[in-house]
């Protein structure tokens, strides 16, 4: 079945640092979207790609959307405190179950000040 | 207006009690999903609901686990005979069409402990 690896588990920098976060699928997606769960808190979502080769920006945050719309990333630039969390993509297939979305296992990002 | 209202927020619980939990989700959203997160860990898929459509309960990790969803709106899932593996935190997302780009809202979560 579909799944979705996403690497690394776990990133630590320091303040200032960019961060990068990938996410590859087995199979082609029709859509990915990236959530971000801080610290006892509950995922929210971030942004949804869907062209392939689709760039988005939010502030310091650039997600790319690959071109065989299989595989994604989130880089942050000069992170903060504040990005501290975890990042998980979830990527929607056509057909299949679980409504669609396969959710990878996240990046914990820790920022050291 | 609402987000997805999840209660109780927290649970504890005796080994082989039966628990429940029960999700509502934001008005006019036909999709609701459960996952479930251990300590640090992703998010496990449980089970979906679409509308009037049969759920798909492939996520379901044993018979224990069950969910319903009256009406097209509240959603309860139960764990019967809770063993402590099941301690985990209980998440409940809506959506409002399944199937397309509409993204997930996360309700707060149960956070169950079987003691």
């Amino acid at each position: 079945g579909q799944q979705v690896m996403q690497i690394p588990q776990y990133q630590h920098v320091q303040e200032g640092e960019d961060f990068t976060t990938y996410c590859n699928s087995s199979t082609t997606l029709s859509n990915i979207q990236w959530y971000k769960q801080r610290p006892g808190g509950h995922p929210v979502f971030l942004i949804q790609l869907v062209k392939s080769g689709e760039v988005k920006k939010q502030k310091r945050l650039t997600f790319q959307f690959g071109e065989a719309k299989k595989n994604s990333s989130l880089h942050i630039t000069a992170t903060q405190t504040t990005d501290v969390g975890t990042y998980f993509c979830a990527g929607r297939g056509y057909g299949g179950s679980q409504g669609n979305l396969i959710f990878g296992k996240g990046t914990k990002l820790s920022v050291k000040p | 207006g609402a987000g997805v209202s999840q209660s109780p927020s927290n649970k504890v619980t005796e080994k082989g009690k039966d628990v429940e939990l029960r999700c509502d989700p934001i008005s006019g959203h036909t999709a609701l999903y459960w996952y479930r997160q251990s300590l640090g860990q992703g998010l496990e898929f449980l089970i979906y609901f679409q509308g009037n459509s049969a759920p798909d309960k492939s996520g379901l990790p044993s018979d224990r686990f069950s969910a319903e969803r009256t009406g097209g709106s509240v959603s309860t899932l139960t764990i019967q005979r809770t063993q402590q593996e099941d301690s985990a935190v209980y998440l409940c997302a809506s959506s409002l069409v399944p199937g397309s780009n509409s993204p997930l809202h996360f309700g707060n979560g149960t956070r169950l402990t079987v003691t």
